[in-house]
């Protein structure tokens, strides 16, 4: 079975350019996760979807982040216009969102680290 | 509020000795429990979780933990450490009831495994 999938791996723009980010879920996988990760801390949610609808985004800075996931299944992160406090591993996770998503393990993907200048 | 703590930021070990990394949790009600492994320039791994019945959980790699309600901690245990489990070890909680679900995470304890 594929992992989930995760592009580019690396990216370095200057502050107040834009980037984006996509991620390909393991197949079958109904709830996708974008979690930013800033070196020596935890993952922070950013956007959780629940096929291609949001099940919260209550931690997505809505002024420059915004996500999307069309037809449930790849997604993709957008960053518009970035800060230098962006800088960080960008990562994405699937669960199969069939049995109650609060108890299913979550599979990341390798992530993406962006540095902005 | 919710809440997870990982009290040590990093934590050595002779390789064939046990090894303990801690976790301790605050939520409203019972908790999901999840252990998530971090090696360098990768994605996070997961280990194991607790969601209910038996209080110790089998993982992957030989790790277990226990979870124990009265002193709210989930600790990552292994019998014979490897050089290899040198990695970064993530705690994560969700309460299973109410209004905020959010899976609550730990901010790590780098595991130091010395041959």
């Amino acid at each position: 079975e594929a992992g989930v999938a995760q592009s580019p791996r690396y990216k370095i723009i200057e502050k107040r350019q834009s980037v984006a980010f996509w991620c390909n879920p393991i197949s079958g996988h109904a709830t996708l996760y974008w979690y930013q990760q800033i070196l020596g801390q935890g993952p922070k949610l950013l956007i959780q979807f629940q096929n291609n609808g949001v099940v919260d985004d209550s931690q997505l800075p809505k002024d420059r982040f915004s996500a999307e996931r069309l037809k449930g299944v790849d997604s993709t992160l957008k960053i518009q216009p970035a800060k230098l406090e962006d800088s960080a591993v960008y990562l994405c996770a699937s669960s199969s969102g069939t049995s109650g998503w609060e108890q299913e393990t979550q599979y990341f993907g390798p992530g993406t680290r962006l540095l902005v200048l | 509020a919710q809440s997870v703590a990982q009290p040590e930021d990093q934590v050595n070990v002779a390789e064939g000795n046990p090894l303990t990394v801690k976790c301790t949790y605050s939520v409203s009600g019972n908790p999901y429990l999840f252990w998530y492994v971090q090696y360098p320039n990768r994605g996070l791994q997961f280990l194991l979780k607790y969601i209910t019945g038996d209080n110790l959980v089998k993982g992957s790699y030989g790790f277990e933990a226990e979870f124990n309600k009265s002193q709210t901690s989930f600790h990552l245990k292994k019998p014979s450490a490897l050089v290899s489990d040198s990695a970064l070890y993530f705690c994560a909680v969700r309460a299973n009831a109410g209004n905020n679900r959010k899976l609550i995470w730990g901010l790590g304890t780098s595991l130091g495994v010395n041959p």
